[in-house]
C-alpha cells in the first residue's frame, strides 16, 4: 500500500499569511494527487485535483504543485473562512490512502 | 444540481450488520464511479472503497475487505454498501463520493456499540 505522509499536522497562521503544507508518497504516483478541504459537519470540498488544477469555483489563492512523491498545497493568502483541515490523497493504486491531515488555525 | 444523500446509518452492536445506501440525482449515475470515504471520530479521513460505473471494478481497503460489499443499481441510481461483522472501530460518518471530484453527500453516522 502507498503510504501519505502529510506535514504539519497542525498549522496557526495569521490572516493574509502564506500557508504550505506537505505530501510525500512512500512511492511514485505521478500526480495522481487530490487535495481536500473538510471542516465539521461538512462534506469534504476538492480544491486541487492531479496535483496541481484548480477545481472548478475554487479561489485562486488556492494552488497544488508537485509530480512523483513530493507534493505542496499552498494557500497564498489565509482568509478566515480557510479554517478547516486539509487531506491529500493519492488515487495511483489501489488502496487509495489519504494523508493524516492538517488542521489549519487561525493565529 | 448533483445531489448524494446517504441512509441506512444508525446504532448496531459489534459483529451486526447495517446497509448503507446513497441516492445519487442529477447526473447520469450510470457513467460515474462512485466511493464510500469514512471519518471515525476525532480521526481523519479513510478510503472504504470503489465502483467502477459498471459495477465491474471494485476494491477495497484492507481494514473493510471481506467484511464490507460495495454495489450499484444503476437504472435505480442507487449505491450501497453492505457491512457485515461490524466492529467498534467501525464506527465513523460514512460519505458516499462520486469519482472523488467535487460530488459527495452529506454523510450517515454508523456507531458500533454494546
Amino acid at each position: 500500500d502507498i503510504q501519505m505522509t502529510q506535514s504539519p499536522s497542525s498549522l496557526s497562521a495569521s490572516v493574509g499569511d502564506r500557508v504550505t503544507i506537505t505530501c510525500q508518497a512512500s512511492q511514485d504516483i505521478r500526480d495522481y494527487l487530490n487535495w481536500y478541504q473538510h471542516k465539521p459537519g461538512k462534506a469534504p470540498k476538492l480544491l486541487i485535483y492531479d496535483a496541481s488544477n484548480l477545481e472548478t469555483g475554487v479561489p485562486s489563492r488556492f494552488s497544488g504543485s508537485g509530480s512523483g512523491t513530493d507534493f505542496t498545497f499552498t494557500i497564498s493568502s489565509l482568509q478566515p473562512e480557510d479554517i478547516a483541515t486539509y487531506y491529500c490523497l493519492q488515487y495511483a493504486n489501489y488502496p487509495y490512502t489519504f494523508g493524516q491531515g492538517t488542521k489549519l488555525e487561525i493565529k | 444540481e448533483v445531489q448524494l444523500v446517504e441512509s441506512g446509518g444508525g446504532l448496531v452492536k459489534p459483529g451486526g450488520s447495517l446497509r448503507l445506501s446513497c441516492a445519487a440525482s442529477g447526473f447520469t449515475f450510470s457513467s460515474y464511479s462512485m466511493n464510500w470515504v469514512r471519518q471515525a471520530p476525532g480521526k481523519g479521513l479513510e478510503w472504504v472503497s470503489f465502483i467502477d460505473n459498471t459495477g465491474y471494478s471494485i476494491h477495497y481497503a484492507d481494514s473493510v475487505r471481506g467484511r464490507f460489499t460495495i454495489s450499484r443499481h444503476n437504472t435505480k441510481n442507487l449505491l450501497y454498501l453492505q457491512m457485515n461483522s461490524l466492529r467498534v472501530e467501525d464506527t465513523a460518518v460514512y460519505y458516499c463520493a462520486r469519482a472523488l471530484d467535487s460530488y459527495w453527500g452529506q454523510g450517515t453516522l454508523v456507531t458500533v456499540s454494546s
